[in-house]
């Protein structure tokens, strides 16, 4: 399968603790974004990279809140002192895209369920 | 605001009839308009995109239209399957980076044999 894969896909974890997840996008995808869904709205915006940079950040994103794209390969979201407002899917997606390359579709992955007791 | 508006909220057909979702988009600058297809426990699928200049476009059963002097979209499904059961995801894009993809809440859509 060569689409974008997302590990774990369930965490259960306990409010306060840390939780972190990894994203592997396509691997000719040069842009990858982190998306949070709570059941029966659309995708939220969290943030987004360019190869290995970090290009925007949503203010949903709190501080305790922190996403990496080492190489500009896999990515992390990483959430710590998790808070009970914090249960929903993370959901990554990539694609490429350049200043010629345009319009081209996102590919999401399935996502990782958190669930804070 | 940026906004997209999806309606109904929620669909309930008989297989094999036909069915349209609609999507209005209060978004600006426009760079083109997508909708994406969601299965329950699953992560969005692209079913089209569409450029300003783009009035219709089809991709299998699924026809998607565009209205950008209303700022309106519609996205038709003929024929429906059991497999359509899912959530219909209106997305605008106001250019090709970052946050700037406005997505709609969605349209929940069962089908019934």
């Amino acid at each position: 399968d060569t689409g974008v894969s997302q590990d774990p896909r369930h965490k259960i974890t306990k409010r306060g603790q840390n939780v972190t997840f990894r994203c592997d996008p396509i691997s000719e995808h040069n842009r990858l974004y982190w998306y949070r869904q709570t059941l029966g709205q659309g995708p939220e915006f969290l943030t987004y990279f360019q190869n290995e940079a970090q290009l925007e950040k949503s203010r949903l994103l709190s501080d305790r809140f922190s996403a990496e794209r080492p190489k500009g390969s896999f990515s992390t979201l990483e959430i710590q002192r998790t808070e009970q407002g914090d249960s929903a899917m993370y959901l990554c997606a990539s694609s490429f895209g350049t200043e010629v390359i345009l319009n081209q579709p996102q590919h999401f992955g399935d996502g990782t369920r958190l669930s804070i007791l | 605001k940026n906004q997209v508006e999806q309606s109904p909220q929620s669909l309930i057909i008989l297989e094999g009839k036909n069915c349209t979702l609609q999507c209005n988009y209060t978004v600006s600058p426009f760079s083109n308009l997508r909708w994406y297809k969601q299965d329950t426990g699953r992560g969005p699928v692209s079913l089209t995109i569409m450029t300003f200049s783009e009035n219709t476009k089809s991709n299998g059963r699924y026809t998607a239209t565009l209205d950008a002097d209303t700022k309106q979209s519609s996205l038709h499904i003929t024929a429906s399957q059991l497999s359509d059961s899912a959530s219909y995801i209106c997305v605008v894009t106001r250019d090709n980076y970052g946050q700037n993809f406005v997505f709609g809440p969605g349209t929940r859509l069962s089908v019934l044999p």
